[in-house]
């Protein structure tokens, strides 16, 4: 089946530094990647829909110069958190289609 | 009104029970319709998807969704001590468009 390999599994970064969270498509080509933030206790909110080679969809309300998605090959896709903040503290999934979606194991991040 | 609405839980039944999980939705453009299981700090892990109106049956787990009334569920049979988790329904337009989450219902399974 399709499998997503997200890294890293946690993060941890200072204030107003930037951090890269990648995600790859191990056995399938993923034209489309969507991104989620999920924070304690709730439900996956969509962030944006990154596509090869074009730029990302971003969903109302979610900042494109804060968080950068890039799609850059059809096996990988990177979210940047710049200036992250402590507000920024989350968990990370990237999910693609296939497979009936299948999502990456998320990322932890915590800014302190 | 929520695009998607489920009840939050949580949800606590006795080993061996039938677990009954239910989403209602607004949006009459909602195709497909996947159910997903989420353990603590981890990604979701797709247990049922559906296309349309209908059953479908896999190993203990049943989804039901009917179109008319814009309500799906998710039956959990013989239900296990492990199947303790968030369960997450999940709606999309067509096969590859965005996916709209549920908030989730955490269940526990007492031993």
């Amino acid at each position: 089946g399709a499998v997503v390999s997200q890294h890293p599994s946690w993060v941890i970064c200072k204030s107003g530094t930037s951090v890269k969270i990648e995600c790859r498509s191990l056995d399938f080509q993923a034209t489309t990647m969507f991104w989620y933030r999920q924070f304690p206790k709730q439900s996956l909110m969509l962030m944006a829909t990154s596509n090869e080679g074009s730029k990302a969809t971003y969903e109302q309300g979610v900042e494109k110069d804060k968080f950068l998605i890039n799609h850059a090959s059809l096996t990988l896709s990177t979210l940047t958190v710049t200036s992250a903040h402590p507000e920024d503290s989350s968990f990370y999934i990237c999910s693609a289609p296939q497979g009936g979606y299948t999502f990456g194991s998320g990322t932890r991040l915590t800014v302190v | 009104q929520k695009e998607v609405e489920q009840d939050p839980g949580p949800l606590s039944v006795p080993e061996g029970a039938i677990v009954s999980l239910n989403c209602t939705y607004s949006n009459s453009a909602f195709q497909y319709f996947m159910w997903y299981r989420q353990y603590s700090r981890k990604g979701p892990e797709l247990l049922m998807y559906t296309y349309s109106s209908g059953n479908k049956e896999d190993g203990r787990f049943t989804a039901q969704v009917d179109k008319s009334s814009k309500y799906i569920s998710l039956f959990i049979r013989d239900s296990q001590p492990s199947d303790s988790a968030t369960y997450l329904c999940a709606l999309c337009r067509t096969s590859y468009d965005k996916v709209i989450f549920g908030p989730g219902t955490s269940l526990s399974v007492i031993p």
